[in-house]
């Protein structure tokens, strides 16, 4: 049983460009949430999907949008990378309900140059 | 404002002895408390979760403390070992169906030999 995969690992961009970021989910979940994880911190909430919309959204300014597709993966866009833009970009799933535990995914690093 | 405050930043515990992290929070609509450990490279891993109908429980070594009145929760390990060595963070969440969870700054803990 798959858990949650990310892609790519690793990504370098410069300041000013565009990045997507992917994930699906572990299998039997429906609910995915992306969090940035900046060095030494603890995850703070970006966004959450569920039935292809943004259903519950952090405090993060509109340069983050996402996506979630039929399949239930889902990805994340950050336009206009500021090097504060630079931290691990986790995804969680989840499924519906009360009470449903998140499972992480390992992440995707990005750092902006 | 953080949501969720956990203390202490880091900890260093001998094999063997007791590790205990403890986290506050303000809101009281959180109704679920889960502690996930972190190791480099890696996203967080769900290890034990508790709601505020009960004030403690345990699974193997792992023991969550819960005082509802005082809006704080700890997590005690027993018996701790290096393979333990990594960080760990509190969290809280509104039980609903869209489960945003709130994260504590986390705290790095080192097991010596």
């Amino acid at each position: 049983d798959a858990g949650v995969t990310q892609s790519p690992t690793h990504l370098i961009k410069t300041r000013g460009q565009q990045v997507t970021l992917r994930c699906s989910p572990k299998s039997g979940h429906d609910t995915v949430s992306w969090y940035q994880q900046a060095l030494g911190q603890g995850p703070q909430f970006i966004f959450q999907y569920y039935e292809e919309e943004e259903r519950q959204r952090g405090n993060f300014p509109d340069r983050f949008s996402g996506h979630q597709f039929p399949n239930y993966s889902s990805e994340l866009n950050v336009n206009a990378l500021l090097l504060g833009d630079s931290a691990l970009y986790l995804c969680a799933s989840s499924s519906t309900g009360g009470f449903q535990p998140q499972h992480f995914g390992d992440g995707t690093r990005l750092s902006i140059l | 404002q953080q949501q969720v405050k956990q203390s202490p930043q880091s900890l260093i515990v001998q094999k063997g002895g007791i590790s205990i992290i403890n986290c506050a929070y303000e809101n009281t609509a959180f109704d679920y408390f889960p502690w996930y450990q972190q190791f480099p490279g890696k996203g967080p891993a769900l290890l034990i979760a508790i709601r505020p109908d009960v004030s403690e429980k345990k699974e193997g070594r792992f023991t969550i403390s819960f005082n509802k009145s005082a809006k704080q929760f700890s997590l005690h390990i027993m018996d701790s070992q290096p393979g333990d060595s990594a960080t760990y963070f509190c969290a809280a969440s509104i039980g609903d169906n869209f489960n945003k969870f709130y994260f504590g700054s986390g705290t790095k803990l080192n097991v010596k030999p």
